[in-house]
């Protein structure tokens, strides 16, 4: 399986970023599917899951601003951050956990695929 | 809100032990996952469930947790091991990441 994120790399201060990851040689049914970022220099940050029956769960730090959908019949999952602040600068990662979702939560066997990343900047 | 702390670096020579700690409150109640972030590149996981390696992930590598701490021990350290290391759990169905932890092989 692998991840490829798409989306726009510089973004203005109020807008919505709108990020694309592709999942190939697998399916998205099953398992959880994340987002993750990472600002320059800092620690990774947990935006939030969606799983192929579409429940979602997202960082309470970020609840109010995040969305994230899936379109099944294009193997893809989606995230909208909307209110951008320079603060939302960063790294962000889509990853797949491999806890199967009808029998475990996730965290159970791990993110053991990750996109290569796709930079954003929230600049005017 | 739940918080995992690592010590921001460790240093260790070829050939020795490399021990990074994971601290958070009960963690040892918690499953723990270890991330090897090398410059440049995508988090890869090399611990799940505190103490198992992926398929790929050298026997150097293992991991243990209990109490409040949880610790990623690599063994016979090599220099490509040099990287960022972060821990990760859940907390109430919330995913935490320690601030991570740069590796240095001297």
């Amino acid at each position: 399986v692998q991840l490829q994120e798409s989306g726009p790399g510089l973004v203005k201060p109020s807008e919505t970023l709108s990020l694309t990851c592709n999942v190939s040689g697998g399916s998205i049914n099953n398992y959880y599917w994340f987002w993750i970022r990472q600002s320059p220099g800092k620690g990774l940050e947990w935006i939030g899951y969606i799983t192929y029956r579409g429940t979602t769960n997202y960082n309470p730090s970020l609840k109010s601003r995040v969305t994230i959908s899936e379109d099944t019949s294009k193997n893809q999952f989606s995230l909208k951050l909307i209110s951008l602040t320079a603060a939302d600068t960063a790294v962000y990662y889509c990853a797949r956990d491999l806890s199967p979702v009808l029998t475990h939560a996730p965290g159970y066997y791990g993110m053991d695929v990750w996109g290569q990343g796709t930079t954003v900047i929230v600049s005017s | 809100s739940y918080e995992l702390t690592q010590p921001p670096s460790v240093s260790v020579s070829p050939g020795q032990t490399a021990n990074i700690t994971c601290s958070g409150d009960q963690l040892g109640e918690k499953y723990v996952c270890w991330y090897q972030q090398k410059p440049g590149q995508s988090p890869v996981l090399v611990i799940f469930q505190d103490t198992k390696r992926p398929s790929g992930i050298p026997e150097r590598f293992s991991g243990s947790n209990s109490g409040n701490t949880a610790t990623l021990t690599i063994s016979g350290t090599q220099a490509l091991d040099e990287g960022d290391y972060h821990c990760q759990a859940w907390d109430s169905s919330i995913a935490v990441f320690g601030g991570g932890t740069k590796l240095t092989v001297l």
